[in-house]
């Protein structure tokens, strides 16, 4: 049983760049999140999924964006980076609303330069 | 106010001793609150959550909930230098999403 997987784990981008977080989890979880973490100020949510097809937006969500397409998968598209969106990216989930925790995936270390 | 505040230490406690740690909420609604720790480097991991006043244990490790104060703390017993890590208060806040809100994390040192 994997959890929660995210790739890559670690990556440069130059301004401007885009790239593409990837968050699978196998638990069939209906609740994913996307996360970012800055050093001395805990977790801040960009975006979250509460099923398939269905997205909406966190605290932080300027500059990113995502998708659901299935239970499974729930990337995280950075457009035109900048150095604020260097951070420690965590992707959760959850099986439902309520009193349960969340799983995270072991983080993407993104630098922008 | 902030939503969820911790101290952010560093709290250092000699191994054996308990470490106490603490967590006040702005949202008087909140349901539901979660301990999480997380090694440098890592992921957080839930180690414990708590949603009714009083205290709940598991093992060395015991929540306690005081709503009408909006505190909540985290208790370790016999602290072992593998308990050093950095320890995250969230809080189930009453939106139309259930909103969970992280507070900044205090860092535990065990000294051995």
């Amino acid at each position: 049983n994997a959890g929660v997987t995210q790739t890559p784990k670690f990556r440069i981008l130059k301004i401007g760049q885009s790239m593409t977080l990837q968050c699978t989890q196998d638990m069939n979880h209906n609740y994913m999140y996307w996360y970012r973490q800055d050093p001395g100020m805990g977790l801040k949510l960009i975006y979250y999924s509460v099923g398939a097809g269905i997205t909406d937006k966190g605290e932080v969500p300027n500059g990113y964006n995502v998708s659901r397409s299935t239970t499974e998968d729930f990337p995280l598209r950075l457009e035109l980076a900048a150095p604020s969106q260097t951070s420690v990216y965590f992707c959760a989930s959850s099986i439902t609303q309520g009193p349960y925790g969340y799983t995270f995936g072991s983080g993407t270390r993104l630098t922008v330069v | 106010q902030k939503e969820v505040e911790q101290n952010s230490g560093p709290l250092s406690v000699p191994e054996g001793a308990i470490a106490s740690l603490n967590c006040t909420y702005s949202d008087r609604g909140s349901q539901s609150f979660f301990w999480y720790r997380q090694y440098s480097g890592k992921s957080p991991e839930l180690i414990m959550f708590i949603y009714s006043n009083g205290d709940k244990e598991d093992g060395r490790f015991t929540a306690q909930l005081n709503k009408a104060s909006q505190y909540v703390s985290l208790l370790i017993r016999d602290s072992q230098p593998s308990d050093s890590a950095t320890y995250l208060c969230a809080v189930n806040m009453r939106t139309s999403y259930d909103k969970v809100i992280f507070g900044p994390g205090t860092s535990l040192s065990v000294i051995p």
